[in-house]
């Protein structure tokens, strides 16, 4: 069974704050790692596709890093606005023609 | 930018009837998938298709589920006697892939079925 998991759960930060979460997925047989970020009455967005062990990848302000090794990546988002507030999933694939697993997601709420 | 659109937005049906969901997805994807989120849990993958083949499905993909691509531009699922749990946030999405690059997954908005 793949396990995708994140943490945390859920968070609550101020607006201006920095903040960053985890995804650790299997470490065998690594394809690729997608982030999306899943705004309410939206459907999910990709903002990252991360296939290289050392991968950084940047959008503006938020950024991801990618460990292959060890199984984990983490999303960073820098100087949170309210319109960061969103569920951020990743997701784990360990072949190309693979099924594309989702972790449970980390909501964000950035407060005003 | 071309999209993915799926059809209908909300579906209400009543329990043990036949639903037919559909998506468009984007013309040159070569991976197609279903997923669904029941209401405040994770979201859950069903099944995928490659090659007018389904590659890979889940276990709650079961006989009551089926997908079908029958013009090369229509993705169905198919839910032949629906139940009560199957009442969910249905999702379609599309993928694009080579050996030269690796596509993210490209959503619909998703059609809400409610089974009463």
């Amino acid at each position: 069974i793949l396990n995708v998991e994140q943490s945390p759960q859920s968070l609550h930060v101020q607006e201006g704050d920095s903040t960053n979460f985890t995804c650790s997925f299997p470490s065998s047989n690594f394809y690729a790692l997608h982030w999306y970020r899943w705004e309410t009455a939206k459907s999910p967005e990709a903002l990252f596709v991360m296939t290289l062990n050392g991968d950084e990848k940047k959008k503006g302000r938020i950024s991801a890093t990618l460990n292959t090794k060890e199984g984990y990546s983490y999303l960073y988002i820098k100087g949170s606005q309210p319109e960061d507030s969103a569920t951020y999933l990743c997701a784990f694939l360990k072949t190309s023609y693979d099924k594309v697993i989702f972790g449970p997601g980390t909501s964000l709420s950035v407060i005003p | 930018e071309p999209e993915v659109t799926q059809t209908p937005s909300h579906q209400v049906t009543q329990m043990g009837q036949e639903v037919i969901l559909r998506c468009v997805p984007i013309s040159n994807h070569l991976y197609f998938y279903w997923y669904r989120q029941i209401l405040g849990q994770k979201v859950e993958f069903l099944v995928s298709f490659y090659n007018n083949e389904i590659s890979e499905k889940s276990e709650i993909f079961d006989d009551q589920f089926s997908v079908e691509r029958p013009d090369g531009s229509n993705f169905t699922l198919k839910i032949r006697s629906t139940k009560l749990e199957d009442s969910a946030m249905y999702f379609c999405a599309s993928r694009q892939d080579s050996s030269s690059y690796n596509s993210p997954l490209h959503f619909g908005n998703g059609t809400r079925l409610t089974v009463t």
